[in-house]
């Protein structure tokens, strides 16, 4: 089992749907979880951060976190083609290591 | 503004040269990270450094050595290049007093090894 899974995609969604990105993960004792947007090509920018269970929502973006059922998702609403990218998932390990899911490839459709 | 940077942004190399990839950031940040990136296979942790004097081997520094030449530069080395080390490189940053776990990355390095 990986550490850090994500579904590879391509999830294709229509513009102005909502897109949800799912992220499970195996360590219990990780407190802190982040998603990054990668556009082909370029680097991996941050665009949520979350550290307690529940939603976190920030512009078009909402993040939730259920450390029981340890998975993390995100929410992207009114999806547009600009969103088109692939979006990573990273959980935190020891020693202020990251530990990254291998991508979920969004496509907005217009 | 505050940034990472990576030279060279693109490198062909050939098998058995040995090749440095620099990375600087302006944003005062003390822990340094170099990753590769492969199809597929997400980041790979190669190695990082919590400050200058504190380097640390990642789960794939087999073939791989690092300087942190000063608290903004982390240069990775390639001894002897070898085809399968071809991939998108990419150096990062955080900042161990604020939010340590959130890592900012420079705009990678593309290497192939022919």
């Amino acid at each position: 089992q990986k550490e850090v899974e994500q579904n590879s995609g391509p999830l294709s969604v229509p513009e102005g749907a909502i897109a949800s990105l799912n992220c499970t993960y195996s360590d219990r004792g990780s407190q802190s979880f982040f998603w990054y947007r990668q556009y082909s090509g370029k680097s991996p920018e941050l665009i949520m951060s979350i550290y307690s269970n529940g939603d976190k929502e920030d512009g078009r973006f909402t993040a939730q976190l259920n450390k029981a059922s340890q998975y993390v998702s995100l929410l992207i609403r009114d999806s547009q083609p600009s969103d088109s990218a692939t979006y990573l998932c990273a959980v935190n390990k020891s020693n202020y290591q990251l530990i990254w899911g291998a991508g979920t490839k969004l496509i907005i459709k217009p | 503004d505050a940034d990472v940077t990576q030279t060279p942004r693109n490198r062909i190399t050939k098998t058995g040269k040995r090749i440095m990839l620099e990375c600087s950031q302006t944003k005062g940040h003390d822990r340094m990270y170099w990753y590769r990136q492969d199809p597929g296979l997400g980041l790979r942790l190669i190695y990082y450094s919590f400050d200058v004097k504190d380097i640390n081997k990642g789960e794939i520094s087999d073939g791989y050595s690092v300087s942190r030449q000063a608290q903004a530069k982390f240069s990775l080395s390639l001894e002897s290049a070898i085809p399968n080390q071809t991939a998108l490189y990419f150096c990062a940053t955080s900042d161990s007093l604020t939010t340590p776990y959130e890592q900012y990355f420079g705009p990678g390095t593309r290497l192939t090894v022919t």
